[in-house]
């Protein structure tokens, strides 16, 4: 059974920094593109970022560029994100979801809360 | 990376068909056939109901179709059921390995 659990949400200070992390079972973690999508309270889904199998190839949402850094450790399972100048616009739920022809989604974990204020 | 224009809202009775158009452009829906479609209920994780476009995963319903024109592209649920109830998101490719979001529409089944 495919699980992605994510954690390191939590309540941070504008401009600080947080790193989120996603634990993956259940399927071959180095076969799979993952990605990082983000929805804040009672708004739509955002893409955030995206990292292929091996690293390669890498994209971000212009809201994130040059702010949050994305990757993987495949020997750990385990993808990534390092969120640093933090803004109260980046406040969501933060969830991983693993990529199926690296352009859509057939897994999501339950995402882990990002709170940016002071 | 403007997200995709989704109607904020469409309702149906039990039985009949609704139609959710996303709207793109030329960089993103109309360039690619990369777009998919996702189902959230209140407090849930998305579901993936379409990919590339028209094709549906294994355990989606042959309820839910796709298709896709020009710089638009469609989801049409037919038969309605209750638990089709939910917010539905389309999805893009938009080059250079970004991928844009539209911003969601919320389906009553009356």
């Amino acid at each position: 059974e495919v699980q992605l659990v994510e954690s390191g949400g939590g309540l941070v200070q504008p401009g600080r920094s947080l790193r989120l992390s996603c634990a993956a079972s259940g399927f071959t973690f180095d076969d799979y593109a993952m990605h990082w999508v983000r929805q804040a309270p009672g708004k739509g889904l955002e893409w955030v970022s995206g990292i292929s199998w091996n690293s390669g190839s890498i994209g971000y949402a212009d809201s994130v560029k040059g702010r949050f850094t994305i990757s993987r450790d495949n020997a750990k399972n385990s993808l990534y994100l390092q969120m640093n100048s933090l803004r109260a616009e980046d406040t969501a739920l933060y969830y991983c979801a693993k990529a199926m022809g690296t352009t859509f989604f057939d897994y999501w974990g339950q995402g882990t809360l990002v709170t940016v204020s002071s | 990376q403007s997200a995709l224009t989704q109607p904020a809202s469409v309702s149906g009775s039990p039985g009949q068909s609704i139609t959710i158009s996303c709207t793109g452009t030329s960089s993103d829906v109309g360039s690619y056939n990369l777009v998919s479609w996702y189902q959230q209920h209140p407090g849930k994780a998305p579901k993936l109901m379409i990919y590339e476009v028209s094709k549906r995963p294994s355990g989606v319903s042959n309820r839910f179709s796709g298709s896709k024109s020009g710089n638009t592209a469609s989801l049409t649920i037919s038969g309605l059921q209750a638990e089709d109830e939910a917010d539905y998101y389309c999805c893009s490719y938009a080059g250079s390995s970004s991928l844009i979001f539209g911003g969601g529409t919320k389906l009553t089944v009356l």
